[in-house]
């Protein structure tokens, strides 16, 4: 079945540093990928999606490009801000309407 | 609404009794999915509503878990005899249709003592 692995949290950076969070994802046919956020306190958020292979999905700084030859759609910012501390998701949907999620990686970022 | 409203936000309920959760997604929405997500996971999938109908209730972990959309709006999740390994948070999605970004509310906390 549908399978999303994300690194292990909590991810601790100053402001200013460079994030990734890693996502590879086991999936039969040709899946969207998303990146949900979850910030202290609120709903589970779209940050952003791509839904074709070498597509680069893109919001708020944050990046990821769906790679179908590693499987992956790894989480990119270039500089983080205190602000964005919160609850990353990786997440995929395989054709149906349900989404498989990865186990969540929490990400602190400190002055 | 202006979102997904779920309530409670917080039940806490003794071990064999029955609850009920409910969920008010954006009007006009006619997917409507329920996720379960325990501490330290990611959200899994329990049921899809497509209007009034369950369209996949593959996610549904034993007969004890029911849920229902008899308007094609708010939904309920059921759950009979509770244990202890029910305790999580149970989100609710709501999105305008297939392939559609799903808006997510802030969950209900069941806590079965």
């Amino acid at each position: 079945g549908d399978s999303v692995t994300q690194m292990e949290g909590p991810v601790t950076l100053s402001e200013e540093a460079f994030l990734t969070i890693n996502c590879t994802y086991t999936a039969t046919g040709y899946p969207s990928l998303f990146w949900y956020v979850q910030y202290p306190g609120e709903g589970l958020q779209l940050l952003l999606k791509a839904t074709k292979a070498d597509d680069k999905g893109s919001n708020k700084g944050f990046e990821a490009t769906y790679r179908k030859e590693t499987t992956s759609f790894h989480l990119e910012k270039g500089s983080v801000q205190v602000s964005d501390s919160a609850v990353y998701f990786c997440a995929l949907s395989g054709g149906g309407n349900k989404l498989t999620f990865g186990t969540g990686t929490q990400l602190k970022v400190e002055l | 609404g202006a979102g997904v409203s779920q309530t409670p936000s917080n039940k806490v309920t003794e071990k064999g009794k029955y609850v009920e959760l409910r969920c008010d997604p954006i009007s006009g929405h006619t997917a409507l999915y329920w996720y379960r997500q325990s501490l330290g996971q990611g959200p899994e999938f329990l049921i899809y509503f497509q209007g009034t109908g369950a369209a996949d209730d593959s996610g549904l972990p034993n007969d004890r878990f029911f849920a229902v959309r008899p308007e094609g709006s708010v939904s309920t999740l059921k759950i009979q005899r509770t244990e202890r390994g029910d305790s999580a948070v149970y989100l609710c999605a709501s999105s305008s249709g297939q392939g559609v970004e799903a808006f997510f509310g802030q969950g209900t906390r069941l806590t079965v003592v």
